[in-house]
This record gives structure tokens, sequence and C-alpha cells, in this order.
């Protein structure tokens, strides 16, 4: 059964750094595309980017390119999002999630990460 | 690369049927077939419900279906249930080779 869990609730002050994380079981972790999407309080889902494991091969929106870093260590099944400088307007849940045959529709979501900065 | 328009709201009677549009552009929805839909409960995580404009993943019910016209999808939903009240999404493969998803649609059962 494929499973992507995510690192739990977070609540960081503007200026800090954090780095979210989703864990990958049940296939072949560098065999799929894992991207990133964000939902901001009471909004939609936004695709932000991202990450093939097997090449390290990113892509991002260009809202978010320079922002946040898409990231994985194949080593351990492990996705990441993270952000040198968090920002108030950074508050939201954001997802993982897993495509099937290509890289932009997602069959497989994580259970979502909530991060607050205040 | 703006956000594909939809509806903000649709209502809908049990029993009914009502559908959702997703209005892009030639450069997304209208140059691939490539569109998604998905569907979010309060406090959920999202669902796929509908890939490649009308595919039905496994599981999902075949009161479900999706359609395209141009650069307009569409998502219909018919014998509309008390638990399909949701918020609805469409998205897109685009010529800048990412995805994008809609404004979403919120599914009152009246």
């Amino acid at each position: 059964e494929v499973q992507l869990v995510q690192s739990g609730a977070e609540v960081k002050k503007p200026g800090e750094s954090l780095k979210v994380s989703c864990k990958g079981s049940g296939y072949d972790f560098t065999d799929y595309w894992i991207g990133w999407v964000r939902q901001m309080p009471g909004k939609g889902l936004e695709w932000m980017g991202i990450i093939y494991p097997g090449d390290s091969d990113t892509r991002y929106r260009p809202s978010f390119q320079g922002q946040v870093t898409i990231s994985a260590d194949k080593s351990i099944n492990t996705a990441y999002l993270q952000w040198s400088s968090l920002k108030a307007s950074d508050t939201a849940i954001y997802y993982c999630a897993r495509p099937e045959y290509n890289s932009h529709t997602f069959f497989y979501w994580g259970q979502g990460t909530s991060v607050t900065v205040s | 690369q703006s956000a594909l328009t939809q509806p903000a709201s649709v209502s809908g009677s049990p029993g009914q049927s009502i559908t959702i549009s997703c209005t892009g552009t030639s450069s997304d929805v209208g140059g691939y077939d490539f569109v998604s839909w998905y569907q979010q409960h309060p406090g959920k995580v999202p669902r796929l419900m509908i890939y490649d404009v009308s595919n039905r993943p496994s599981g999902v019910s075949n009161r479900f279906s999706g359609s395209k016209s141009g650069n307009t999808a569409s998502l219909t939903i018919s014998g509309l249930q008390a638990e399909d009240e949701a918020d609805y999404y469409c998205s897109s493969y685009t010529l800048s080779s990412t995805p994008v998803f809609g404004t979403g649609t919120r599914v009152t059962v009246l």
C-alpha cells in the first residue's frame, strides 16, 4: 500500500528556518515524482513544485522559485520542503503528493503538515 | 500561470445532477487531455476523483464523470448525495510542463 507520511505541525516565528518531511513507503521511492501543494487558510490548492528522487530533477512554480527548496533523500525514502526565512504569509497546510504515471496527477496524498508563522 | 476559473459554488438537491466548469486557455485545459478533478471535504486531504479528463481511479463512484470541450472542462456529479458536499478543484497540465489548479468550487447539497 502506497503511503506518504508527513512530519507534524509546526509553529515558528518570522525569520526562522523550517524543513518539513514526507516519507514514502509501499513503493520504489526513486521511481515516482513527489510534489508539494500549499493550502493557505480558507483558500484553494496551489502547486508549488515537484522532485524526482531518482535523479533529484526538481521543478518549481515560478512564484515559489527562490522562496522554498524541495529536496529528497532516497536513502531514507523522504522528500523535503524547506524555508530559510519564514514569513507570516507562509502560514498554510502543506501537502506532499505522488502521481501514478506522470508528474502532475496526484493519486496519493500525505496527511498534510500545518505550518503557523507568528 | 493563473489559476483555472471555477464557479465559487454550485448546489443541488439529493438525486439531482450538477456540473462544475473549469475554464482555462489553449496553454492548459485546451492544449492537453490532462485535466484532473479533486474532492476535498472540510479539514480533510484532497482525493483524486477524475484524471485525464474522464477517467476514474479505482474506488471512485461512477456517479462522477468528466468531460472537456475546447478550453473548458467539466465535472458532473449525478444522483447527488449528502456525502458529495465538499470542495472540488480541477487541475490541468500546462505549456510550462507544470500543473495548475482551479479556484475551487463549493458543492452544497440542499
